[in-house]
Protein backbone atom coordinates (compact mmCIF):
# COMPACT_ATOMS: atom_id res chain seq x y z
CA UNK A 1 0.00 0.00 0.00
CA UNK A 2 0.86 3.51 -0.11
CA UNK A 3 3.45 4.86 2.43
CA UNK A 4 2.09 8.37 2.16
CA UNK A 5 -1.78 9.81 2.23
CA UNK A 6 -3.73 12.99 2.33
CA UNK A 7 -6.82 13.29 4.34
CA UNK A 8 -8.79 15.24 2.50
CA UNK A 9 -9.09 14.97 -1.45
CA UNK A 10 -10.68 18.38 -1.64
CA UNK A 11 -10.47 21.64 -0.21
CA UNK A 12 -12.61 24.89 -0.86
CA UNK A 13 -11.08 28.28 0.30
CA UNK A 14 -12.15 31.99 -0.27
CA UNK A 15 -9.59 34.14 -1.56
CA UNK A 16 -7.88 36.10 1.25
CA UNK A 17 -8.00 33.02 3.89
CA UNK A 18 -5.34 30.86 5.01
CA UNK A 19 -5.46 27.04 3.45
CA UNK A 20 -4.14 24.21 5.53
CA UNK A 21 -3.51 20.68 3.41
CA UNK A 22 -2.83 17.91 5.32
CA UNK A 23 -0.88 14.53 5.08
CA UNK A 24 -0.37 11.31 7.17
CA UNK A 25 3.31 9.19 5.87
CA UNK A 26 3.81 5.94 7.61
CA UNK A 27 7.68 5.48 6.53
CA UNK A 28 9.48 6.77 9.28
CA UNK A 29 12.90 6.50 7.79
CA UNK A 30 12.36 9.07 5.00
CA UNK A 31 14.80 12.04 5.33
CA UNK A 32 12.87 14.60 3.57
CA UNK A 33 9.11 15.66 3.43
CA UNK A 34 7.77 17.52 0.41
CA UNK A 35 4.99 19.25 -1.29
CA UNK A 36 4.33 19.70 -4.98
CA UNK A 37 2.31 21.64 -6.48
CA UNK A 38 0.10 20.33 -10.22
CA UNK A 39 -2.05 22.65 -12.34
CA UNK A 40 -3.82 21.71 -15.02
CA UNK A 41 -2.21 20.06 -17.48
CA UNK A 42 1.45 20.50 -15.92
CA UNK A 43 3.99 18.67 -14.63
CA UNK A 44 4.52 19.02 -10.40
CA UNK A 45 5.92 21.70 -9.48
CA UNK A 46 8.23 21.96 -5.87
CA UNK A 47 6.84 23.89 -3.64
CA UNK A 48 8.87 23.00 0.07
CA UNK A 49 10.56 20.62 1.67
CA UNK A 50 11.64 19.79 5.32
CA UNK A 51 14.21 17.64 7.13
CA UNK A 52 13.27 14.89 8.93
CA UNK A 53 14.86 16.67 11.89
CA UNK A 54 13.14 19.60 11.52
CA UNK A 55 9.39 20.59 12.91
CA UNK A 56 8.71 23.55 10.72
CA UNK A 57 10.14 25.28 7.45
CA UNK A 58 8.42 28.88 6.12
CA UNK A 59 9.17 30.06 2.37
CA UNK A 60 7.23 32.67 0.77
CA UNK A 61 3.23 32.36 1.62
CA UNK A 62 3.90 28.95 3.21
CA UNK A 63 4.41 26.66 5.93
CA UNK A 64 5.59 23.24 6.46
CA UNK A 65 4.87 21.67 9.82
CA UNK A 66 6.43 18.00 10.66
CA UNK A 67 5.41 15.90 13.86
CA UNK A 68 6.99 12.92 13.53
CA UNK A 69 5.19 11.91 17.04
CA UNK A 70 1.78 10.94 14.74
CA UNK A 71 3.67 11.54 11.59
CA UNK A 72 1.68 13.85 9.58
CA UNK A 73 2.59 17.00 7.28
CA UNK A 74 1.01 19.36 6.71
CA UNK A 75 1.14 22.85 4.64
CA UNK A 76 -0.26 25.69 5.51
CA UNK A 77 -0.94 28.71 2.42
CA UNK A 78 -1.39 32.38 3.62
CA UNK A 79 -3.50 35.13 2.02
CA UNK A 80 -4.90 32.13 -0.61
CA UNK A 81 -4.91 33.30 -4.20
CA UNK A 82 -6.36 32.38 -7.31
CA UNK A 83 -3.45 31.30 -8.98
CA UNK A 84 -3.03 28.60 -5.55
CA UNK A 85 -5.90 26.66 -7.57
CA UNK A 86 -4.02 23.38 -7.99
CA UNK A 87 -3.55 19.40 -6.96
CA UNK A 88 -0.85 19.35 -4.04
CA UNK A 89 0.78 16.11 -3.31
CA UNK A 90 3.20 15.75 -0.21
CA UNK A 91 5.80 13.60 -1.08
CA UNK A 92 8.74 11.74 1.12
CA UNK A 93 12.34 10.92 -0.45
CA UNK A 94 14.05 8.17 1.25
CA UNK A 95 17.36 7.68 -0.91
CA UNK A 96 17.05 8.66 -4.38
CA UNK A 97 13.63 7.99 -4.81
CA UNK A 98 10.41 10.31 -4.30
CA UNK A 99 7.02 8.42 -3.48
CA UNK A 100 3.78 10.69 -3.50
CA UNK A 101 0.61 10.20 -1.92
CA UNK A 102 -2.87 10.71 -3.75
CA UNK A 103 -2.99 14.53 -3.75
CA UNK A 104 -5.70 17.08 -2.86
CA UNK A 105 -7.42 19.47 -5.04
CA UNK A 106 -7.66 22.80 -3.77
CA UNK A 107 -9.96 25.27 -5.58
CA UNK A 108 -10.20 29.10 -4.30
CA UNK A 109 -13.20 30.56 -4.80
CA UNK A 110 -14.04 34.51 -5.68
CA UNK B 1 16.10 26.94 -20.52
CA UNK B 2 13.65 24.55 -21.58
CA UNK B 3 14.46 21.98 -18.61
CA UNK B 4 12.85 18.85 -19.19
CA UNK B 5 11.21 18.21 -22.23
CA UNK B 6 9.30 14.96 -23.05
CA UNK B 7 7.63 13.76 -26.51
CA UNK B 8 5.28 12.96 -27.53
CA UNK B 9 2.44 15.03 -25.69
CA UNK B 10 -0.21 12.97 -26.68
CA UNK B 11 -0.39 9.08 -28.13
CA UNK B 12 -2.75 6.27 -28.77
CA UNK B 13 -1.75 3.02 -29.31
CA UNK B 14 -3.88 -0.24 -30.17
CA UNK B 15 -3.24 -3.52 -27.57
CA UNK B 16 0.42 -5.42 -28.12
CA UNK B 17 1.92 -2.30 -30.23
CA UNK B 18 5.20 -0.92 -28.81
CA UNK B 19 6.64 2.47 -28.30
CA UNK B 20 9.40 4.63 -26.34
CA UNK B 21 8.61 7.70 -24.84
CA UNK B 22 11.47 10.26 -24.79
CA UNK B 23 12.96 12.87 -22.12
CA UNK B 24 15.69 14.85 -21.84
CA UNK B 25 16.77 17.54 -19.35
CA UNK B 26 18.85 20.62 -20.31
CA UNK B 27 20.19 21.07 -16.58
CA UNK B 28 22.88 18.74 -15.93
CA UNK B 29 21.40 16.54 -13.34
CA UNK B 30 22.25 13.11 -12.75
CA UNK B 31 19.40 11.77 -11.37
CA UNK B 32 16.02 11.05 -13.96
CA UNK B 33 13.02 9.48 -13.27
CA UNK B 34 9.79 8.17 -15.03
CA UNK B 35 6.59 8.11 -12.93
CA UNK B 36 2.77 7.42 -13.85
CA UNK B 37 0.04 8.99 -12.38
CA UNK B 38 -3.14 7.89 -12.69
CA UNK B 39 -6.60 9.09 -11.17
CA UNK B 40 -6.66 9.43 -7.21
CA UNK B 41 -3.27 7.41 -7.53
CA UNK B 42 -0.60 10.05 -7.12
CA UNK B 43 2.59 9.75 -9.28
CA UNK B 44 4.10 6.24 -8.98
CA UNK B 45 7.75 5.86 -9.86
CA UNK B 46 8.10 3.01 -12.75
CA UNK B 47 12.30 3.31 -12.99
CA UNK B 48 14.84 5.56 -11.99
CA UNK B 49 18.45 6.56 -12.71
CA UNK B 50 20.62 8.06 -10.02
CA UNK B 51 23.33 8.63 -12.59
CA UNK B 52 24.34 7.96 -15.93
CA UNK B 53 25.22 4.06 -16.59
CA UNK B 54 22.88 3.09 -13.84
CA UNK B 55 19.08 1.97 -13.90
CA UNK B 56 16.81 0.92 -11.00
CA UNK B 57 13.11 -0.31 -10.59
CA UNK B 58 10.65 1.50 -9.51
CA UNK B 59 7.57 0.72 -7.52
CA UNK B 60 5.85 -0.51 -10.60
CA UNK B 61 8.17 -1.52 -13.73
CA UNK B 62 6.49 -4.32 -14.86
CA UNK B 63 6.09 -4.14 -18.46
CA UNK B 64 8.63 -1.28 -19.11
CA UNK B 65 11.70 -1.54 -19.78
CA UNK B 66 14.39 1.73 -19.79
CA UNK B 67 17.28 3.43 -21.41
CA UNK B 68 19.49 6.34 -19.99
CA UNK B 69 21.25 6.81 -23.14
CA UNK B 70 23.55 9.85 -21.68
CA UNK B 71 23.60 12.15 -19.49
CA UNK B 72 20.81 14.36 -21.31
CA UNK B 73 18.42 11.80 -22.06
CA UNK B 74 16.64 9.01 -20.06
CA UNK B 75 13.69 6.64 -22.66
CA UNK B 76 10.95 4.62 -21.16
CA UNK B 77 10.01 1.71 -23.23
CA UNK B 78 6.43 0.10 -23.58
CA UNK B 79 7.25 -3.73 -25.89
CA UNK B 80 3.64 -4.79 -25.68
CA UNK B 81 1.29 -1.79 -24.86
CA UNK B 82 -1.97 -3.22 -22.79
CA UNK B 83 -4.62 -0.96 -21.17
CA UNK B 84 -3.56 -1.31 -17.91
CA UNK B 85 -0.79 1.26 -19.13
CA UNK B 86 -3.22 4.17 -20.26
CA UNK B 87 -2.09 6.55 -18.01
CA UNK B 88 0.13 9.89 -18.26
CA UNK B 89 3.59 9.89 -17.94
CA UNK B 90 5.72 12.10 -16.42
CA UNK B 91 9.63 12.37 -16.74
CA UNK B 92 11.52 13.94 -13.69
CA UNK B 93 15.28 14.66 -13.01
CA UNK B 94 17.33 16.10 -10.10
CA UNK B 95 20.87 17.00 -8.60
CA UNK B 96 21.71 13.79 -6.77
CA UNK B 97 21.89 16.23 -3.19
CA UNK B 98 18.52 17.90 -3.94
CA UNK B 99 16.38 14.49 -4.82
CA UNK B 100 13.33 15.99 -3.01
CA UNK B 101 13.61 18.94 -5.77
CA UNK B 102 12.61 17.22 -9.10
CA UNK B 103 12.05 19.08 -11.82
CA UNK B 104 9.41 17.80 -13.99
CA UNK B 105 8.17 17.07 -17.72
CA UNK B 106 4.74 18.37 -18.74
CA UNK B 107 3.58 14.80 -19.55
CA UNK B 108 2.78 12.21 -21.84
CA UNK B 109 -0.81 11.05 -21.91
CA UNK B 110 -0.88 7.60 -23.38
CA UNK B 111 -4.03 6.02 -24.32
CA UNK B 112 -4.09 1.94 -25.08
CA UNK B 113 -7.31 0.73 -27.23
Amino acid sequence: GESVGLHLPTLSVQEGDNSIINCAYSNSASDYFIWYKQESGKGPQFIIDIRSNMDKRQGQRVTVLLNKTVKHLSLQIAATQPGDSAVYFCAEKSDYKLSFGAGTTVTVRA
Amino acid sequence: NAGVTQTPKFQVLKTGQSMTLQCAQDMNHNSMYWYRQDPGMGLRLIYYSASEGTTDKGEVPNGYNVSRLNKREFSLRLESAAPSQTSVYFCASSVPGLVSEAFFGQGTRLTVV
